[in-house]
């Protein structure tokens, strides 16, 4: 069964450090999403991407935050200047249905990389 | 603002005995209602989506249901591998995730 892999498992870094995070979504998905969840915390969503473009992001999506789709494979979430307030799981997730303006069907997640920052 | 409350926050169950799990959202112009599973150190695992009040949907011992202001997550005769954080969450704009019930089933 097809599914989205996300590589590292977990990431130790330090503070001020960029990160990558690596997703690979399902194959024939073409919507695609990162959420991170704080420990103990609820899932929250971070940003959609379809068509090479930004679809929506929440708040927390800020500057420090930029995504790309730099192969017909791989998705990425780059975090520059890391602050310990950073330290979360993140998830990567991926749907089939185009954002027809209707809605986005359901959403298939990675096992996540856990990202601790020191 | 968009909102999920998910109770109860925590639920322990005797192995066959059925519940369930209630998620009451406000949201503007609801897209679509998710249930998922998360098990500890992973990823929310797809489980239903609902798009209509009273829609239903089945699967083994989950059913869900959806009203225009909450759903419910019925669990019958839940055995010890049904254990599990259940999550909802709502697609208006952005997917909007409730804080989840931890369902703890004892043998």
């Amino acid at each position: 069964e097809p599914e989205v892999t996300q590589t590292p498992s977990h990431q130790v870094t330090q503070m001020g450090q960029e990160v990558i995070l690596r997703c690979v979504p399902i194959s024939n998905h073409l919507y695609f999403y990162w959420y991170r969840q704080i420990l103990g915390q609820k899932v929250e969503f971070l940003v959609s991407f379809y068509n090479n473009e930004i679809s929506e992001k929440s708040e927390i999506f800020d500057d420090q935050f930029s995504v790309e789709r730099p192969d017909g494979s791989n998705f990425t979430l780059k975090i520059r200047s890391t602050k310990l307030e950073d330290s979360a799981m993140y998830f990567c997730a991926s749907s089939e249905a185009l954002p027809s303006g209707s809605f986005t069907d359901t959403q298939y997640f990675g096992p996540g990389t856990r990202l601790t920052v020191l | 603002e968009d909102q999920v409350t998910q109770s109860p926050e925590a639920l322990r169950l005797q192995e066959g005995e059925s519940s369930s799990l209630n998620c009451s959202y406000t949201v503007s112009g609801l897209r679509g209602l998710f249930w998922y599973r998360q098990d500890p150190g992973k990823g929310p695992e797809f489980l239903f989506t609902l798009y209509s009040a009273g829609e239903e949907k089945e699967k083994e011992r989950l059913k869900a249901t959806l009203t225009k202001k909450e759903s419910f997550l019925h669990i019958t005769a839940p055995k010890p591998e049904d254990s599990a954080t259940y999550l909802c969450a709502v697609h208006p704009r952005e997917v909007t995730f409730g804080t989840g019930t931890k369902l703890q089933v004892i043998p």
